[in-house]
């Protein structure tokens, strides 16, 4: 049963173009929403993160945007560079004091130049 | 600050042998927490060490799988016998603290393969 599902494998923008990636999620228990960028033969590296409490997060060119009614959030790239081709993993952490990442299968973004 | 370090970067092995990964997490991170990372699949938590207490290991194969953080500083995982579905990244991630504002730094991963 994935909680965390990413339904887009794939991504392809023109750079200096809008890039949307989106996550839904099934488990009302989560809370606190982050998304992680992901280059060939490296680790995952932390990009954003929004609690619950909050619609909106923005950090320079990256925004997140959560909708809890429609158990959604997306990441909002303004302007797409090819330096952001890369796989983006959406994740989730339950309310309380473990911090079980739930992640989703990722999404590949490819900016073309 | 010198990052996660994990060795070895790849390994292959063929099934029912054995294998160990080890990992350095980030200096003065308590926290350090080891992740399976199937093709096509975004990583699944193994187990999670707080110092060199065992936080949550309830998503790992006990009966082949184990971990330990002796003295609370470095981690090894192992495998043993291997199947070939453990086939997968393995990374290992640390953070500060097990709460919202210390996000995981994760290494580079080993890259293991199951023939």
């Amino acid at each position: 049963d994935q909680q965390v599902k990413q339904n887009s494998p794939s991504l392809s923008v023109q750079e200096g173009r809008i890039s949307i990636l989106n996550c839904d999620y099934t488990n009302s228990m989560f809370d606190y929403f982050l998304w992680y960028k992901k280059y060939p033969a490296e680790g995952p590296t932390f990009l954003i993160s929004i609690s619950s409490i909050k619609d909106k997060n923005e950090d320079g060119r990256f925004t997140v945007f959560l909708n809890k009614s429609a158990k959604h959030l997306s990441l909002h790239i303004v302007p797409s560079q090819p330096g952001d081709s890369a796989v983006y993993f959406c994740a989730a952490l339950p309310d309380g004091s473990a911090r079980q990442l739930t992640f989703g299968s990722g999404t590949q973004l490819t900016v073309l130049p | 600050e010198a990052g996660v370090a994990q060795s070895p970067r790849y390994k292959i092995i063929e099934k029912r042998q054995s294998v160990a990964f080890w990992c350095n997490p980030i200096s003065g991170h308590a926290t350090l927490y080891w992740y399976q990372q199937i093709l096509g699949q975004g990583p699944k938590l193994l187990i999670q060490f707080q110092n060199n207490g065992v936080v949550d290991d309830s998503q790992l194969p006990k009966d082949r799988f184990s971990a330990e953080r002796l003295k609370g500083v470095d981690s090894t995982l192992k495998i043993q016998p291997a199947k070939l579905e453990d086939s997968a990244v393995y990374l290992c991630a640390s953070s500060s603290g097990p709460n919202y504002n210390s996000p995981l730094h994760f290494g580079n991963g080993t890259r293991l393969t199951v023939t």
